[in-house]
C-alpha cells in the first residue's frame, strides 16, 4: 500500500459524457502528478501540481482535459466530451518534493463505449 | 526530441542475471529512475541515479553514464516474482520509456 488512493477504480461511460476522477496523495507530499497509460506503453505525463499550483500541462493534453488541486491536497481530473481514444488507465502519483521518487496510486481504468 | 528507449522484451531463467538498458535524449537532465510494474498493478519505484556510476539496492542495481546518455537496471538472482514490466524515467520531465517486459522462466 503506497498511500495514494484513486476513485473510482473503474469507470465505463458513453462517448460524449463527462467524467471526473479523484486522487488523494500521501498527506505530506507537495507534488501530485497525473499520467495516462495504455496497454504496452509507459505512463504518459499529463500534468503536475506543486501544492495547489498547476505547474505544467502536457502539450498532448487537449482542452477537454482539466485538473485541479484546490487546497493542495486531493486532486481531480475531468475529461469532457469523452472519446473512445480516451480509454486508458489514469494514474495519479505523488512525491515529497521535486526530484524525489513518485508513489503511484492504483489507477482509474476508463472505458469509453 | 525528448525520448527514452528500452528493449520491449527480455526473457531469462530463475537465478540468472539480466540487464535492461535505457538510452535517453532529454534536456535539463536531472537523473534516471527505474520503476517496476506488475500486470494490473501500479508502478513502484526501484532505483534512481543522479550521478554517474552504480547504485545497489539488494538484488537490484542501476547504472548511469551521463556522457553516453545511457543507463541500465541490473537484476540478480532472478525470481519468478520479478516477471513484470520495467520502466526507465527521466526525473526532470516525468517522461517514461515504453517499458521492458521481463519474463522469468523456471
Amino acid at each position: 500500500d503506497t498511500g495514494v488512493s484513486q476513485d473510482p477504480r473503474h469507470k465505463i461511460t458513453k462517448r460524449g459524457q463527462n467524467v471526473t476522477f479523484r486522487c488523494d496523495p500521501i498527506s505530506e507530499h507537495n507534488r501530485l502528478y497525473w499520467y495516462r497509460q495504455t496497454l504496452g506503453q509507459g505512463p504518459e505525463f499529463l500534468t503536475y501540481f506543486q501544492n495547489e499550483a498547476q505547474l505544467e500541462k502536457s502539450r498532448l493534453l487537449s482542452d477537454r482535459f482539466s485538473a485541479e488541486r484546490p487546497k493542495g491536497s486531493f486532486s481531480t481530473l475531468e475529461i469532457q466530451r469523452t472519446e473512445q481514444g480516451d480509454s486508458a488507465m489514469y494514474l495519479c502519483a505523488s512525491s515529497l518534493r521535486e526530484g524525489y521518487e513518485q508513489y503511484f496510486g492504483p489507477g482509474t481504468r476508463l472505458t469509453v463505449t | 526530441g525528448q525520448s527514452l528507449e528500452q528493449p520491449s522484451e527480455v526473457t531469462a531463467v530463475e537465478g540468472a542475471i539480466v540487464q535492461i538498458n535505457c538510452t535517453y535524449q532529454t534536456s535539463g537532465f536531472y537523473g534516471l529512475s527505474w520503476y517496476q510494474q506488475h500486470d494490473g498493478g501500479a508502478p513502484t519505484f526501484l532505483s534512481y541515479n543522479a550521478l554517474d556510476g552504480l547504485e545497489e539496492t539488494g538484488r537490484f542495481s542501476s547504472f548511469l553514464s551521463r556522457s553516453d546518455s545511457y543507463g541500465y537496471l541490473l537484476l540478480q538472482e532472478l525470481q519468478m516474482k520479478d516477471s513484470a514490466s520495467y520502466f526507465c524515467a527521466s526525473r526532470n520531465d516525468m517522461r517514461f520509456g515504453a517499458g521492458t517486459r521481463l519474463t522469468v522462466k523456471p
